[in-house]
């Protein structure tokens, strides 16, 4: 049982780029989400996902796309890099019953990304 | 708006003291969580409450649902415990995640 698994650790990219953050998750937890991490500010809620095939938006999703096409995966794209995107990114599961969020929320270690 | 404050924002203690650090959150909830995230690393959830309170070693969480208020409690606290502790709550009927900005706690052995 691996937990949140989240790929990669460290990136650098230069502005324009595109990339993919990985997140996969072993407990068969419909909840699925990506948060960003900046100095001062906590974490924001980028997209979530309350089960395969469904996705929302967060409160800064702009820039971001997100897919789920498994219950496991939840990757997230930056689709053009921008410096504004540098930043720490979580990923994080939870069980979810009868729509109530009532269990423990799992994180992945983390991805630095610096957008130069 | 913030819909979580913490306070305080920074707190130092002397190895032993009890710590107390509190969120207050204007929304309507269906959970609070507590989460706890040393230097460099990973987070870590640590408690999640939808009334009363909760206890794990040497760490108590409470909540008020009517006053929208919880408090974290370290008791005899340790150098180890030394990290930022963020609260988070779950909107009633939304699938949004507000977190507060955390605590940054430093105990001095």
């Amino acid at each position: 049982n691996a937990g949140v698994t989240q790929t990669p650790k460290f990136q650098v990219l230069k502005t324009g780029q595109s990339m993919t953050l990985q997140c996969a998750q072993d407990m068969n937890h419909e909840y699925m989400s990506w948060y960003r991490q900046d100095p001062g500010m906590g974490l924001r809620l980028i997209h979530y996902s309350v089960g395969a095939g469904i996705t929302d938006q967060g409160e800064v999703p702009n820039g971001y796309n997100v897919s789920r096409s498994t219950t496991e995966d939840f990757p997230l794209r930056l689709l053009s890099a921008a410096p504004s995107q540098t930043s720490v990114y979580f990923c994080a599961s939870s069980y979810r019953s009868g729509g109530s969020y009532n269990s423990p929320l799992h994180f992945g270690n983390g991805t630095r990304l610096t957008v130069t | 708006k913030n819909e979580v404050e913490q306070s305080p924002q920074n707190l130092t203690a002397q190895e032993g003291e009890f710590i107390t650090i509190n969120c207050s959150y204007s929304v309507g909830i269906s959970a609070l969580h507590w989460l706890q995230q040393h230097p460099g690393g990973g987070i870590v959830s640590l408690f999640m409450l939808s009334s009363g309170k909760k206890k794990h070693g040497r760490l108590i969480a409470t909540i008020n649902i009517q006053e929208k208020h919880s408090s974290l409690h370290i008791t005899a606290s340790h150098p180890r415990d030394s990290a930022v502790y963020i609260c988070a709550v779950f909107q009633t009927g939304a699938n949004n995640l507000f977190f507060g900005t955390g605590t940054r706690l430093t105990v001095i052995p």
